[in-house]
């Protein structure tokens, strides 16, 4: 099975800059997050989407932050203009669906993208 | 919201030694607390998960035990060797509906020496 696939995997940019971040979950899972990870700490969710809608977005900062997922499978975050302090690892997850419909909410990570802002 | 601690921050044990990290919560109505391992570079992965309605739950050399009443939840490493130094996160989630979020923990850097 493969798992979660995100691009690129670096990305240098200059502050005020914008950058995309691209995710594909593995396939059938219904669930899609995306992660913020700061340098020495865990992961924090930024968004959560069930299929193609939102359901969670409540510590993305929406002033510079945006992300869809509009055919419900690959998703893009998007963030402009950047800033120092995003500099993190920005990782996607899936899950098959809420615990509630399937009994399955194990989260599968991809690799992550790491973002330096200069 | 959710608050999840996590202890110590870093621990360094002898190869063959135990290793437990500890974690505590602050929402009762959280019933799930997965473990994360994240090797240098790496992504996370799930190493062993626990549902609030058993006390204790085990996968060979690891185990996680849960306290509902005083909201914590530890992971036991037995038998450590040099292939389990890692970040160890810990994890803690509720679900509302549709929805349900995973606080995380901010990690505990295990070393084991060889």
């Amino acid at each position: 099975e493969a798992g979660v696939a995100q691009s690129p995997r670096y990305k240098i940019i200059e502050k005020r800059q914008s950058v995309a971040f691209w995710c594909n979950p593995i396939s059938g899972h219904a669930t899609l997050y995306w992660y913020q990870q700061i340098l020495g700490q865990g992961p924090k969710l930024l968004i959560q989407f069930q299929n193609n809608g939102v359901v969670d977005d409540s510590q993305l900062p929406k002033d510079r932050f945006s992300a869809e997922r509009l055919k419900g499978v690959d998703s893009t975050l998007k963030i402009q203009p950047a800033k120092l302090e995003d500099s993190a690892v920005y990782l996607c997850a899936s899950s098959l669906a809420p615990r509630w419909t399937s009994g399955t909410d194990t989260q599968y990570f991809g690799p992550g993208t790491r973002l330096t802002v200069l | 919201g959710e608050n999840v601690e996590q202890h110590p921050s870093t621990l360094s044990v002898q190869e063959g030694d135990s290793a437990v990290i500890k974690c505590t919560y602050s929402d009762s109505a959280s019933n799930y607390f997965p473990w994360y391992k994240q090797e240098l570079g790496k992504r996370p992965q799930l190493i062993i998960d626990i549902r609030s309605n058993v006390g204790e739950k085990k996968d060979q050399r690891i185990a996680v035990t849960l306290n509902k009443t005083a909201k914590h939840f530890s992971l036991h490493i037995t038998e450590t060797q040099p292939e389990d130094s890692a970040v160890y996160f810990c994890a803690a989630s509720t679900s509302g509906g549709s929805n349900y979020k995973l606080t995380f923990g901010k990690g505990t850097l295990l070393t084991v020496n060889p």
